[in-house]
């Protein structure tokens, strides 16, 4: 079982609506969240970066982990074209700084 | 504050050439370096990590070698590359003190095999 899930999608949706994108994660020991978005060609941006359970607000975007379910969400709302790029959720342990555990990406393109 | 920099952005090498793709972090000190592979649909696979000068952990046994001869340059080599070492090579870094801080990337090299 991988330690974290991510639908590839690709995610299609037309500009202004609300975008979810979702990973589920095997071990509850995992407590650090990330959220990155990669342009083509270009290196993971990190997005949101979160450690509880909860809800995370920066701007147009949302990151939310739910402990319980093992399962972390990130909403863009009134999604733009410059939104389109690849999303990758990542997971951390807390006793080490070097288990990162990534997410596949999914592929969003938001149309005019 | 800290930005990660790293060369050349793409490069195409016949097999069988040498490998040398560089990292150098800046506004910070004793960082932790990482090296990934990304490849389409596989996400990202790390191939080492380093917490100090000298100090290389490698997680996935292949041809490519890492060294750090400073604190914050990352070096990836190879001796002589294969066809499979094609791909979008990211170099990241964290703050050595501080556990859970998240990674951040560089723009990445592309290489292609040929």
């Amino acid at each position: 079982q991988k330690e974290v899930e991510q639908d590839p999608g690709p995610l299609s949706v037309p500009e202004g609506a609300i975008v979810s994108l979702n990973c589920t994660y095997s071990n509850s020991a995992f407590q650090y969240f990330m959220w990155y978005r990669q342009y083509s060609r270009k290196g993971p941006e990190l997005l949101m970066y979160t450690y509880s359970s909860g809800n995370k607000e920066d701007g147009r975007f949302t990151a939310q982990v739910d402990k319980s379910s093992k399962y972390i969400s990130l909403f863009i709302r009134d999604s733009q074209p410059s939104d389109s790029a690849t999303y990758l959720c990542a997971i951390s342990l807390p006793h080490t700084g070097n288990q990162f555990y990534f997410g596949t990406g999914t592929s969003l393109t938001v149309i005019p | 504050s800290q930005t990660i920099h790293q060369w050349p952005a793409t490069l195409v090498q016949p097999v069988g050439s040498p490998l040398s793709l560089e990292c150098t972090v800046e506004g910070t000190s004793n960082p932790n370096l990482y090296w990934y592979r990304q490849a389409a649909g596989r996400g990202l696979q790390l191939l080492f990590y380093s917490v100090g000068i000298g100090q290389i952990s490698s997680e996935v046994p292949q041809n490519l070698s890492a060294s750090r001869p400073q604190d914050r340059q990352f070096i990836l080599s190879s001796k002589k590359l294969l066809l499979s070492d094609s791909g979008f090579y990211l170099c990241a870094w964290t703050p050595g003190q501080g556990r859970g801080q998240p990674q951040h990337f560089g723009d990445g090299t592309r290489l292609s095999i040929l």
